[in-house]
């Protein structure tokens, strides 16, 4: 049962548009909404994350606009940029549970291209 | 700091042979994890644990030991190795309780033939 299910698979922007992607989560429990950026042969980054008390968080060109009702989440890139090409990945955790706040449910990744 | 550190960076096994995935952080974290990473299948958590002799399964365990003698280490051991176990595997720590922002390694990248 996949609880974090991220869309789309692959995006292809054009430079100055606007990414967006998508993700919706099954357990009601979870707090924390992180999403990460990896570029090719690293780690996962964490880029900007959310708790569900607040509905968006913007940091520079990055958004996360969050529903709690529809139990979904999706981050927005503003006047996107070649340099944004990576996969992200949004995640989810269930915070201060015995020290599992670590344990991060991460949906599939999205493959973003930003053409010149 | 060197932050996340994992060692090797790549390696080749056969099918039963047994290696150790080192992990270490420099940065006092009480919680580290191993995840792996599969294509279209995101990162997956195979252990964690929240301090020096606490560890714990997570979704996909099986295959894997883990141990955390100290705060900075926390070696991956797969005790006989499959094909099913090729693989990206990073490395996380996370600084305390109520800390969120987790801290990923670079990944080795394991092959088993």
């Amino acid at each position: 049962q996949q609880q974090v299910k991220q869309s789309p698979q692959s995006l292809i922007v054009q430079k100055g548009g606007i990414s967006i992607i998508n993700c919706a989560y099954e357990n009601t429990a979870f707090d924390y909404f992180p999403w990460y950026q990896q570029f090719p042969g690293k780690g996962p980054a964490l880029l900007i994350a959310i708790r569900p008390d607040v509905s968006e968080k913007k940091e520079g060109r990055f958004t996360i606009s969050f529903n709690k009702s529809a139990k979904q989440f999706s981050l927005h890139i503003m006047d996107s940029q070649p340099g944004d090409s990576a996969t992200y990945f949004c995640a989810a955790s269930i915070g201060n549970y015995g020290g599992s706040q670590g344990n991060l449910i991460f949906g599939k990744g999205t493959k973003l291209s930003v053409k010149p | 700091n060197a932050g996340v550190t994992q060692t090797p960076k790549f390696q080749v096994l056969k099918t039963g042979q047994s290696m150790t995935l080192q992990c270490a952080q420099d940065m006092n974290h009480e919680y580290m994890s191993w995840y792996r990473q599969d294509p279209g299948m995101g990162l997956r958590l195979i252990h964690y644990s929240v301090g020096a002799g606490i560890t714990d399964q997570g979704e996909v365990p099986n295959g894997y030991n883990v141990s955390r003698s100290t705060t900075e280490d926390f070696p991956l051991r797969l005790l006989s190795a499959a094909p099913s176990q090729t693989s990206v595997y990073f490395c996380a720590s996370l600084p305390q309780w109520g800390a969120y922002e987790q801290y990923f390694g670079p990944g080795t990248r394991l092959t088993v033939t």
